[in-house]
């Protein structure tokens, strides 16, 4: 695609439940990163992955972070028993490689937990 | 990963004053500082970077400096717009097996016309 693309846009779900996020990288692009962003603050480094090399999961706030990354391309974000501090913009990037540095995030999925 | 600090938090200008922001790094392995501009409700996007070759970059009005032996590294920005407003990121990226880009805290720079 033109750019990465993140799904969904919006979701508000009921606290205790699990979601899931997804990400498309740009085509070619080997490295991915997700970020969490809440309100008015930073952006919250939780998990990198870079081609077939085991992911940096040392971002992930809790054990009900996971995610994946299948066949070097999309990416799921799975929050299990969903809490109301994990309300935030989820945004995702990629680059070309580590090498070239540039990283062209998503749109960003806004999590809402009720 | 890496551990970067940026300030000030916020910063407000007059409209053709300049702006600098200012982070330091802690690993001085890391080899390339990018600087990302976030609009209000948009996503952050490239603006500016900087490797660790060289010690200064300019792009129109802005600019990025880097002092290696201190590990910081600054954003410049001369003639500031109100289109300027937004929130900056910088972030330095670790070379080897974990290349993870970490950001500073972020800069809300607010400009009075």
């Amino acid at each position: 695609g033109a750019g990465v693309s993140q799904s969904p846009s919006n979701k508000v779900t009921e606290k205790g439940k699990d979601v899931e996020l997804r990400c498309d990288p740009i085509s070619g692009h080997t490295a991915l990163y997700w970020y969490r962003q809440s309100l008015g603050q930073g952006l919250e480094f939780l998990i990198y992955f870079q081609g077939n090399s085991a992911p940096d999961k040392s971002g992930l706030p809790s054990d009900r972070f996971s995610a994946e990354r299948t066949g070097g391309s999309v990416s799921t974000l799975t929050i299990q028993r969903t809490q109301q501090e994990d309300s935030a913009v989820y945004l995702c990037a990629s680059s070309l490689s580590p090498a070239s540095g540039e990283l062209f995030f998503g749109e960003g999925s806004r999590l809402t937990v009720l | 990963g890496e551990n970067v600090e940026q300030h000030p938090s916020t910063l407000s200008v007059q409209e053709g004053d300049s702006a600098v922001i200012k982070c330091t790094y802690s690993d001085s392995a890391s080899n390339y500082f990018p600087w990302y501009k976030q609009e209000l409700g948009k996503r952050p996007q490239l603006i500016i970077d900087i490797r660790s070759n060289v010690g200064e970059k300019k792009d129109q009005r802005i600019a990025v400096t880097l002092n290696k032996t201190a590990k910081h590294f600054s954003l410049h920005i001369t003639e500031t717009q109100p289109e300027d407003s937004a929130v900056y990121f910088c972030a330095a990226i670790l070379p080897g097996n974990n290349n993870d880009m970490r950001f500073g805290a972020g800069t809300r720079l607010t400009v009075k016309p």
